[in-house]
Order: structure tokens, then C-alpha cells, then sequence
């Protein structure tokens, strides 16, 4: 099966909330994570990523907490807004050797935000 | 700078043709991923290509295969095609050379429908 997972398939939320995507994995040799946000009909855009030797990074309104222990990844959106309504991809890269290309994704989880 | 462009964005083959697809990536780009998109499987990753050579590979048949020029650019060959292999087949361009992952920038997509 695979390594990476989503806890919820969709996700409800008021504009203006907050909102929490989780993640888990199960390859601890992974050092690398990506959130994606894809929308209907486009590619898979980078959200932000996260290194295993950190626990958390922050960009414009998005914050990813990593929890090596629990092998848990989660992506919390702040005053979360209709243009964030999409599928949200967590992704892991097992760094074999230096090569970076092969992200293993999880099932994706669909943010819906209400007006 | 332009992204990673795919061609053609939509194609509609029959069981047992075969297919190519192509991929530009970023300029100054080296590295190059497909992917594979499915409802039922998500996103999968096939092949990852850096200076010509592939580096890795993804658990598929040896119906897909691929092919990357000296200007970076990408093919990939899906062989007998079968139903199964209808997708949306995804091309990432990454700037990392070696050691390290590095963000993946994904491009449309091709979306291949086999009758």
C-alpha cells in the first residue's frame, strides 16, 4: 500500500476559519515533505515544503508542523478563503542516492470552503 | 519564466495503440518526473529523468517508458495501451542537480482516455 496517507477525504470549512489538513506517512527514512494544492483541471501546485530536520515552517498564511515521532504531517490554513477550495496533496521523498524525483503522494483531501 | 508545458493537453486513444507524450520543463531545468493520476490510485510516480539518463523508476509495467533530450525536454511512451491507462499523466521539472530534494513545478497535464 501506500506509505503516505490522509486521515480526512474532505474537509468543510467556513471562510474566514482556520483550517487543519493531516498527513500521516510510515517510511521514517523520508526526508523531505511537500504540501500540494491542486484545483480542478490544473497540475499539483507547491505549497510548502519541509525538511525532516525541521518540525515547522511557515509561509503566507499556510504553516506545516512535522511530527517525525508520530510520523504525522499537517497543513494549517489561516483565515482560510473560497480561492483555497481544492485537493490538498501531501507528498514525501525518499532520497535515494540524491535522487529527488520520486515523491510518493497520499490520497489527497478536498477543502471546501463555505462563504 | 514559462512553466513546465505538456502536449497535447487531451488525447483519446483505442485499446492496443500506443502514445507518446512530451514535456518542456522550466528553462534551466534538468531534472524531469511523470506522474500518473487515477481517482483510484491518485498520483503515482513512473519515471524521473536528469541529463539524459534516468535516475528512477516507479512500479509500472515496461509498456511506459521515457526519454529525456540534451535541451531537457521529456517524452514518455505508454505501448498496447489498455483501459486501465486512462489518466491525467503529469510532468514535474525540478533545478536540483544532486543531493537533496528540491521543489517539483508540475505542469497542466496530458489527459489520455483509452477506448
Amino acid at each position: 500500500g501506500e506509505s503516505v496517507g490522509l486521515h480526512l477525504p474532505t474537509l468543510s470549512v467556513q471562510e474566514g476559519d482556520n483550517s487543519i489538513i493531516n498527513c500521516a506517512y510510515s517510511n521514517s527514512a523520508s526526508d523531505y515533505f511537500i504540501w500540494y494544492k491542486q484545483e480542478s483541471g490544473k497540475g499539483p501546485q507547491f505549497i510548502i515544503d519541509i525538511r525532516s530536520n525541521m518540525d515547522k515552517r511557515q509561509g503566507q498564511r499556510v504553516t506545516v508542523l512535522l511530527n517525525k515521532t508520530v510520523k504525522h504531517l499537517s497543513l494549517q490554513i489561516a483565515a482560510t478563503q473560497p480561492g483555497d477550495s481544492a485537493v490538498y496533496f501531501c507528498a514525501e521523498n525518499l532520497n535515494y542516492g540524491g535522487s529527488q524525483g520520486n515523491l510518493i503522494f497520499g490520497k489527497g483531501t478536498k477543502l471546501s470552503v463555505k462563504p | 519564466k514559462a512553466g513546465v508545458t505538456q502536449t497535447p493537453r487531451y488525447l483519446i486513444k483505442t485499446r492496443g495503440q500506443q502514445v507518446t507524450l512530451s514535456c518542456s520543463p522550466i528553462s534551466g531545468h534538468r531534472s524531469v518526473s511523470w506522474y500518473q493520476q487515477t481517482p483510484g490510485q491518485g498520483l503515482q510516480f513512473l519515471f524521473e529523468y536528469f541529463s539524459e539518463t534516468q535516475r528512477n523508476k516507479g512500479n509500472f509495467p515496461g509498456r511506459f517508458s521515457g526519454r529525456q533530450f540534451s535541451n531537457s525536454r521529456s517524452e514518455m511512451n505508454v505501448s498496447t495501451l489498455e483501459l486501465g491507462d486512462s489518466a491525467l499523466y503529469l510532468c514535474a521539472s525540478s533545478s536540483a542537480k544532486t543531493g537533496g530534494p528540491h521543489e517539483q513545478f508540475f505542469g497542466p497535464g496530458t489527459r489520455l482516455t483509452v477506448l
